[in-house]
């Protein structure tokens, strides 16, 4: 099975643009998290969509969405980059069918703001 | 307000020995625990789980223990190999809320000195 695929690996803009990212779960999985990774920060939960829903949200501005297509593919969107958006950019599946279950996590799309 | 916490952020150890590896939380809502493991440039991936009703749960060379009256865990890598070298995060979650969500702690990188 192949595993979670996020594209670009790698992202360089400047402040005030903005950048959408983009995932592939594992097939068959529903479930799609983001989360961010900043040094010493750990990894920030941004969002989660099961089913082309946002089934929870995390404490980031307006400025960080998403969005599930029917085939469970998801894109993150940033709008107004800022410095501090700097980060790798973790996408997660699971098959949704149960709470908190086991995360299978992509390789991230590393994300560089200037 | 950080809900998970790793204080270490750094750990050096010679082949064959112990790791420790200690997790601390704030939120009593918390009743599912879960380490993860991340080399560079890959993922985060599961390693070892433990729920509130146990104190305990162990896998091959890798043990989690729950202390719940300290909100405490930690992690127990024995013995440890260089190939453990590694980020190791340590994450939360609340079993009775829908989703996948998991509140992670800022990592503690492990060096395995052969």
């Amino acid at each position: 099975k192949a595993g979670v695929t996020q594209t670009p690996r790698y992202l360089i803009k400047t402040r005030g643009q903005q950048v959408t990212l983009s995932c592939s779960p594992i097939s068959g999985h529903r479930s799609v998290s983001w989360y961010q990774q900043t040094p010493g920060q750990g990894l920030q939960f941004l969002f989660e969509y099961f089913s082309e829903t946002q089934r929870n949200k995390g404490n980031f501005p307006g400025r960080f969405s998403g969005r599930q297509f029917s085939n469970s593919r998801s894109e993150m969107n940033v709008s107004t980059l800022e410095l501090g958006d700097s980060a790798l950019y973790l996408c997660a599946s699971s098959s949704g069918r149960t709470t908190n279950e086991k995360l299978f996590f992509g390789s991230g799309t590393q994300l560089s703001v200037l | 307000d950080q809900q998970v916490k790793q204080n270490s952020p750094s750990l050096s150890v010679q082949e064959g020995r112990i790791s420790i590896l200690n997790c601390d939380y704030t939120n009593s809502m918390f009743d599912y625990f879960l380490w993860y493991k991340k080399y560079p440039a890959e993922g985060p991936t599961f390693l070892i789980s433990i729920s509130s009703i146990k104190d305990k749960n162990e896998d091959g060379r890798f043990t989690v223990f729950l202390n719940k009256s300290a909100k405490h865990l930690s992690l127990h890598i024995v013995p440890s190999q260089p190939g453990d070298s590694a980020v190791y995060f340590c994450a939360a979650s609340d079993l009775k809320a829908a989703g996948n969500k998991l509140t992670f702690g800022g990592g503690t990188r492990v060096l395995v000195k052969p």
